[in-house]
C-alpha cells in the first residue's frame, strides 16, 4: 500500500494569509494526486485533481503543485469559508489511499 | 449535475452483513466507475472498492474477502455488501462517482453502527 502523510495535522492562520499544506507519498505516484475539502457533517468535496488541475467551480485562490512523492495545496488568501479539514488522495493504478487530514482553523 | 444518495440500515449486528444502496440521479451510470468509501475516527477515509457500470469490480485488498458490489443500471443504483462485520466497521459510508484517479461527486454519507 502507498502511504500518504500530510503536514501539519492542524494549522491556524489569519484571514488573508497564504496557507500551504504538504502531502508526501511513500513511493512515486506521478501526478495522480487529488485534494479535498471537508466541512463538519458533510462529504469531502474535490478541489484539485492530477496534482494541479482546479475542479470546476472551485475558487481560484486554491492551487496545487508537485509530482512524484511531494505535493502541496496552497490557499493564496485565506477566507473564513475555508475553515475545514483538507485531505490528499493518491491513485496508483489499482487502489486509492487518503492522507490523515489537515484541520485548518482561523486565528 | 449528478447526485448520489446512500440508503440502508443504520444499525447492524456483529457478524452480520452490512448492505447499502446508492441511487444515482441527474446523470447516466454508463461509462463511469462508482465507488464506496468509508470514514471512521480511527481509520480516516478508506476506499472500499469500485464497480464499473458493466459490473466489473476492483476492491481494496484489505477488505476484498468480505466485500461484494453490484450494479443495476436500469434502476440507476449500485450496492455494497460487507460481510462478517465487527465494531471496527462502524463508520460513515459514502458512495462516489470515480473519475479514474479521483472522486468527483459524493453522496451525503450514511452512518452505519455495528452493535448488538
Amino acid at each position: 500500500d502507498i502511504q500518504m502523510t500530510q503536514s501539519p495535522s492542524t494549522l491556524s492562520a489569519s484571514v488573508g494569509d497564504r496557507v500551504t499544506i504538504t502531502c508526501r507519498a511513500s513511493q512515486s505516484i506521478s501526478n495522480f494526486l487529488a485534494w479535498y475539502q471537508q466541512k463538519p457533517g458533510k462529504a469531502p468535496n474535490l478541489l484539485i485533481y492530477k496534482a494541479s488541475s482546479l475542479e470546476s467551480g472551485v475558487p481560484l485562490r486554491f492551487s496545487g503543485s508537485g509530482s512524484g512523492t511531494e505535493f502541496t495545496l496552497t490557499i493564496s488568501s485565506l477566507q473564513p469559508d475555508d475553515v475545514a479539514t483538507y485531505y490528499c488522495q493518491q491513485y496508483n493504478g489499482y487502489s486509492y489511499t487518503f492522507g490523515q487530514g489537515t484541520k485548518l482553523e482561523i486565528k | 449535475q449528478v447526485q448520489l444518495q446512500e440508503s440502508g440500515p443504520g444499525l447492524v449486528k456483529p457478524s452480520e452483513t452490512l448492505s447499502l444502496t446508492c441511487t444515482v440521479s441527474g446523470g447516466a451510470m454508463s461509462s463511469n466507475y462508482w465507488s464506496w468509501i468509508r470514514q471512521s475516527p480511527g481509520k480516516g477515509l478508506e476506499w472500499i472498492g469500485y464497480i464499473y457500470y458493466s459490473g466489473s469490480t476492483n476492491y481494496n485488498p484489505s477488505l476484498k474477502s468480505r466485500v461484494t458490489m453490484s450494479v443495476d443500471t436500469s434502476k440507476n443504483h449500485f450496492s455494497l455488501k460487507l460481510s462478517s462485520v465487527t465494531a471496527a466497521d462502524t463508520a460513515v459510508y459514502y458512495c462516489a462517482r470515480t473519475a479514474a484517479d479521483c472522486f468527483d461527486s459524493w453522496g451525503q454519507g450514511t452512518l452505519v453502527t455495528v452493535s448488538s
